[in-house]
């Protein structure tokens, strides 16, 4: 089976850091752009960033540039997101998303999501 | 940035209506344009992409048009299990960009 499974979400405080993790399993992880998106309470959803997939090609939206680093492990089927610098503004469900096609088409498969709350 | 204007932003409607939900991008994206579904608590799901091209597994009912800036969505004949909000989203420049999403109820 398709699957995303995403992990490492829960409260940190502002200016904190926390890691994500995105375990992918039921097809071939080393070929497959992914994407972060994630959803504010009660709001739409919200692009994030990038990578290719021997991840030597990231993206980043401004508002997470400088704070956010995507990143991935072939070796492992898992794809990453280290937040720093964390605003009351990044707390969301963060999803992880396969791109159907290259690096940039539609997102295909998405995990169920994780919440992370930046909150003193 | 691209921006995606979604209307309505919420719609109510009866089983068996056609149900009509427009995006208009604030530049030509071509055809570059996806359709998703996401129901409460659940994550979204790619319904239509490519503005037109319905993936796999998703039922006939559903359908999208459209090219440059302004695309359609539609279902043809509304079922209780379409409840759920529905987002359009252009990949023809960066960063990806999300319509506001419409909300879909049931009359």
């Amino acid at each position: 089976e398709v699957q995303l499974v995403e992990s490492g979400g829960g409260l940190v405080q502002p200016g904190g850091s926390l890691r994500l993790s995105c375990a992918a399993s039921g097809f071939t992880f080393s070929s497959a752009a992914m994407h972060w998106v994630r959803q504010a309470p009660g709001k739409g959803l919200e692009y994030v960033s990038a990578i290719s997939g021997n991840g030597g090609s990231t993206y980043y939206v401004d508002s997470v540039k400088g704070r956010f680093t995507i990143s991935r492990d072939n070796s492992k089927n898992t794809l990453y997101l280290q937040m720093g610098s964390l605003r009351a503004e990044d707390t969301a469900v963060y999803y992880c998303a396969r791109d159907r096609s290259f690096m940039f088409s539609a997102f295909d498969i998405w995990g169920q999501g994780t919440m992370v709350t930046v909150s003193s | 940035d691209i921006q995606m204007t979604q209307s309505p932003s919420s719609l109510s409607a009866s089983v068996g209506d056609r149900v009509t939900i427009t995006c208009q991008a604030s530049q030509d994206i071509n055809n570059f344009l996806n359709w998703y579904q996401q129901k409460p608590g659940k994550a979204p799901k790619l319904l239509i992409y490519d503005a037109s091209i319905l993936e796999t597994g998703v039922p006939s009912r559903f359908s999208g048009s459209g090219s440059g800036t302004d695309f359609t969505f539609t279902i043809s004949s509304l079922q209780p299990e379409d409840i759920a909000t529905y987002y359009c989203q252009q990949y023809d420049d960066l960063p990806p960009a999300f319509g506001q999403g419409t909300k879909l109820e049931i009359k």
